[in-house]
Formats: structure tokens, sequence, C-alpha cells
């Protein structure tokens, strides 16, 4: 069954560090995502990406985080300068369609386990 | 705004016995409803969706969930758990927008 990749499992940085986080959603899916999980809390939106731009984003999403597809296979996400409270479980998801229909749902990744000194 | 709200943050219970796992939404809007069940250190899987048509939707590994839209419930439930049903599971409610709205999650703990 096709899935979501993502990669690191698990990084861990200094504080004020640049981390980028990889995903390879399934092939033919057209909408992406992220989301993050702080530790004993509910997962949360941060941003969709669908036509090589931002469709969406929460009031998370500030000027420290950035996406990109930079290839037909790879969406990253990158935070600039890392604080402690960015600490979480990043989760990639994908979708082939967008999600007002409703008839398509997300898939995820197992998590990139982000850890900031 | 829309929201999700699970009332239960634990819910321990024995071997064989039954479960329901509390979720209530808030939308002005028409919702699509879902169930995501997330196993230790792994990722969020989907268990079922409610879509439009029959209010009581089956999904994967024997769970249910019935839809009330006057109660704007939507709980989930099964006849009885097994040690491997112990996980996080979260509600979540998809809008017109293009994103997932999620529940706190419901810790299911499993006792022998």
């Amino acid at each position: 069954e096709p899935e979501v990749t993502q990669t690191p499992s698990h990084q861990v940085t200094q504080m004020g560090q640049e981390v980028i986080l990889r995903c390879v959603p399934i092939s033919n899916h057209l909408y992406f995502y992220w989301y993050r999980q702080i530790l004993g809390q509910k997962v949360e939106f941060l941003v969709s990406f669908y036509n090589n731009e931002i469709s969406e984003k929460s009031e998370i999403f500030d000027d420290q985080f950035s996406v990109e597809r930079p290839d037909g296979s790879n969406f990253t996400l990158k935070i600039r300068s890392t604080k402690l409270e960015d600490s979480a479980m990043y989760f990639c998801a994908s979708s082939e369609w967008g999600l007002g229909t409703g008839a398509n749902v997300l898939t995820f990744g197992a998590g990139s386990r982000l850890t900031v000194l | 705004a829309q929201s999700v709200t699970q009332l239960d943050s634990q819910v321990p219970v024995f071997e064989e016995a039954p479960v329901e796992l509390r979720c209530n939404y808030s939308s002005s809007v028409s919702v699509y409803l879902f169930w995501y069940v997330q196993y230790p250190n792994q990722g969020l899987q989907l268990l079922l969706k409610y879509l439009s048509g029959s209010t009581l939707v089956k999904g994967i590994n024997g769970f249910e969930a019935e839809f009330n839209k006057s109660q704007t419930s939507f709980h989930l439930r099964k006849p009885s758990v097994h040690i491997s049903d112990t996980a996080e599971y979260f509600c979540a409610v998809v809008t017109s927008y293009d994103k997932v709205i999620f529940g706190p999650g419901t810790s299911l703990s499993v006792i022998p």
C-alpha cells in the first residue's frame, strides 16, 4: 500500500539552528500538508500546499517556517531558526485531491520528532 | 469557527469489554467527520469517515461510529476491545476549507 515517508525520524538540534524536515508524499497525490503535535497536545494544522504554492496556513506558520517542493517527489518543511517551543512531532500528509469534497482523506507519514535544546 | 471536543482524555477499559469514545463538533457549515488512530510511536491512521448517507459508519478493526446531527456528535464505538486497540484516538472534522481540525485526542488503554 502506498505510504508517505518522512525523514529523519528524530532530529536533535540546538536553538537557533535551521532544520529541514523531508517528506515523500504518495506519488499521485497533489495536495500536501504539514501538521505538528507537541508532546501531550493535539495535532495542529500548519500549512497546506497545492500547485507549488501555499493554499492555507495557520497562525503557527510564521516567517520562521517555509515549505518547498524542490523536485517531483520531495516536500520539505524548513524552520529557519529553531526555538525551544518548536520541539514537537511533525507529520507530513498528502491527499489525491482537496479535502473540500470530503471524498478524499489525508494519508499521514509516521512523523519526524524534533527536539530543540 | 469549527472546533472538535473530545471530553474524555483517558479511557481505561478491560479487554473484551465495549468502549465508546465521545466526540462533539461545532460548525456552522456542513462537515465531514473522521476518526484517526495513532499507535505508539507511529503516525495517524484513518479508522473511518462520515461523508453523507447512512449515519452509522463502519471502519477498520471492528470500530464503528454514529453521526448525530442534532447532537453534533460522532461517537466511536467497539463492542469488544483487544489489547492491540491501546492507542490515541483523534476525532477530526473537515469543512469546505482545505484543512483538518483535530480534537485533543482520547487515550484508550486496554487492561488485560
